[in-house]
């Protein structure tokens, strides 16, 4: 089967640090998602892409976050500056849109410490 | 302002009984909804949706069922399978557009043999 691959799976490091997060999407599919679990907000939407073109970013804090897809195969997540509060598992999911089902990644585990 | 919630943090089920999951949302908008499973350490995994043109579908032990004037939907799993013991989460998103899915909180449900 298919499935969305993220890098790393866990990461540790100290505020301030910049923190790169890694997808890539089921070959073939055309939307891109982000979202971020934690225990106060559960699953959240961050951003997401459509044929590679970022569509919305609303979920995101603008000031450290960012979002890009330099090509079909890869969709990163960047955090910089790093803070404790970012925190939490994230999630990469792609899909073809439409009424066809959103699959997602393993995640990345994130600390900051 | 939560959208999409699901009341029941926890459900325990005897094994070979019926396991009843259920949600509620707020944005009459919506017409396209999901349920999820999810392991521990694992992404989300599609398991059944429904648009807002059926009432109900099936695929083999899961039913989801959608009551559009009671803004309710409900997940039945029968017979329930110790393999079934997982967090189940329901989302919803316009077909339309943005595809952008409202998680539920989760429920966790425990199948005890």
């Amino acid at each position: 089967d298919a499935r969305v691959t993220q890098t790393p799976r866990h990461k540790v490091t100290e505020m301030g640090q910049e923190v790169t997060m890694r997808c890539q999407p089921i070959l073939g599919h055309n939307t891109v998602f982000w979202y971020r679990q934690t225990m106060m907000q559960g699953l959240e939407l961050l951003a997401y892409f459509r044929n590679r073109a970022p569509l919305d970013d609303s979920g995101m804090p603008k000031d450290r976050f960012s979002a890009e897809m330099p090509d079909a195969t890869l969709a990163t997540l960047k955090i910089q500056p790093s803070e404790p509060r970012d925190s939490a598992v994230y999630f990469c999911a792609s899909g073809l849109g439409g009424n066809q089902p959103q699959h997602f990644g393993d995640g990345t585990r994130l600390s900051i410490l | 302002d939560q959208q999409v919630k699901q009341n029941s943090p926890s459900l325990s089920v005897q094994e070979g009984r019926i396991s009843i999951l259920n949600c509620d949302y707020t944005n009459s908008m919506f017409d396209y909804f999901l349920w999820y499973k999810k392991y521990p350490a694992e992404g989300p995994t599609f398991l059944i949706s429904i648009s807002s043109i059926k009432d109900k579908n099936e695929d083999g032990r899961f039913t989801v069922f959608l009551n559009k004037s009671a803004k309710h939907l409900s997940l039945h799993i029968v017979p329930s399978q110790p393999g079934d013991s997982a967090v189940y989460f329901c989302a919803a998103s316009q077909i339309q557009g943005a595809q952008k899915l409202v998680f539920g909180q989760g429920t966790r449900l425990t199948i005890n043999p």
